[in-house]
C-alpha cells in the first residue's frame, strides 16, 4: 500500500485559514468514510484531531475541520495560531482493511 | 481515561527479534469495540502502521511488514505485544501503541529502539 499524498509544508499568518490536502485513491480515502488527521508536535505522540472524515474528538477546537471530495480529503484549520505549529498526517482506512498513513504536511506560522 | 505504555529493549542487534509490550491501564483490552495498533515513526520521518489486534487475535498487518510481523495479546495482562523479526538499521524507530483501528484516540508516549551492533 503506497502513503496518502500530502504537502510537505503549508505556511499561513496569525489569524488566517490553511488547508492541508491529502489525495489517495477509490481503495482508501475514496473507498471509504475513515478517515483522520493527527497533529505532532516535536518529541510528542500525535493527536487525535478529526476522524470519520470531519467529526471532531471531545476537547478539539472547532478551528480545525475536514471533509472530503472524491479521492482528497482535506483540513482545513482556521484562524490560524501559533500553538497550530506542528506536523499533521492524514490517515485512512483501506479495502485491505488495513491502514494507511500520509506522508506528512508541516504547518508554520509565519 | 485510558493509557498505554510501550516497554521494551532499546537496543536490539541486527537480525535478531526486536520485542515490545503495550500495557493498558484505564480500560480492558478483552470489553472489545476497539483494535489495538502497533505505529513507527523512522528518526525525522513520517508515521507507519505496522498492524492491529483484536482482543479475540484476530490481526491485520501492513503488507509491506508482514512476513516479518507478529503481533499477540493478553487479555490476562491487559497487554498486547509487537514481535519484529530479522530486524536491520532501516527499523530504527520510534515506536507507539494506540488504541483504534481507523482512528486512533489514545497513543503511548513512544519508545526509541535502535537496531546497531
Amino acid at each position: 500500500q503506497s502513503a496518502l499524498t500530502q504537502p510537505a509544508s503549508v505556511s499561513g499568518s496569525p489569524g488566517q485559514s490553511i488547508t492541508i490536502s491529502c489525495t489517495g485513491t477509490s481503495s482508501d480515502v475514496g473507498g471509504y468514510n475513515y478517515v483522520s488527521w493527527y497533529q505532532q508536535h516535536p518529541g510528542k505522540a500525535p493527536k487525535l484531531m478529526i476522524y470519520d472524515v470531519s467529526n471532531r474528538p471531545s476537547g478539539v477546537s472547532n478551528r480545525f475541520s475536514g471533509s472530503k471530495s472524491g479521492n482528497t480529503a482535506s483540513l482545513t484549520i482556521s484562524g490560524l495560531q501559533a500553538e497550530d505549529e506542528a506536523d499533521y498526517y492524514c490517515s485512512s482506512y483501506t479495502s485491505s482493511s488495513t491502514l494507511v498513513f500520509g506522508t506528512g504536511t508541516k504547518v508554520t506560522v509565519l | 481515561q485510558v493509557q498505554l505504555q510501550e516497554s521494551g529493549p532499546g537496543l536490539v542487534k541486527p537480525s535478531q527479534t526486536l520485542s515490545l509490550t503495550c500495557t493498558v491501564s484505564g480500560g480492558s483490552i478483552s470489553s472489545g469495540g476497539y483494535y489495538w495498533s502497533w505505529i513507527r515513526q523512522h528518526p525525522g520521518k513520517g508515521l507507519e502502521w505496522i498492524g492491529y489486534i483484536y482482543y479475540s487475535g484476530s490481526t491485520y498487518y501492513n503488507p509491506s511488514l508482514k512476513s516479518r510481523v507478529t503481533i499477540s495479546v493478553d487479555t490476562s495482562k491487559n497487554q498486547f505485544s509487537l514481535k519484529l523479526s530479522s530486524v536491520t538499521a532501516a527499523d530504527t524507530a520510534v515506536y507507539y501503541c494506540a488504541r483504534g483501528t481507523a482512528a486512533f484516540d489514545y497513543w503511548g508516549q513512544g519508545t526509541l529502539v535502535t537496531v546497531s551492533s
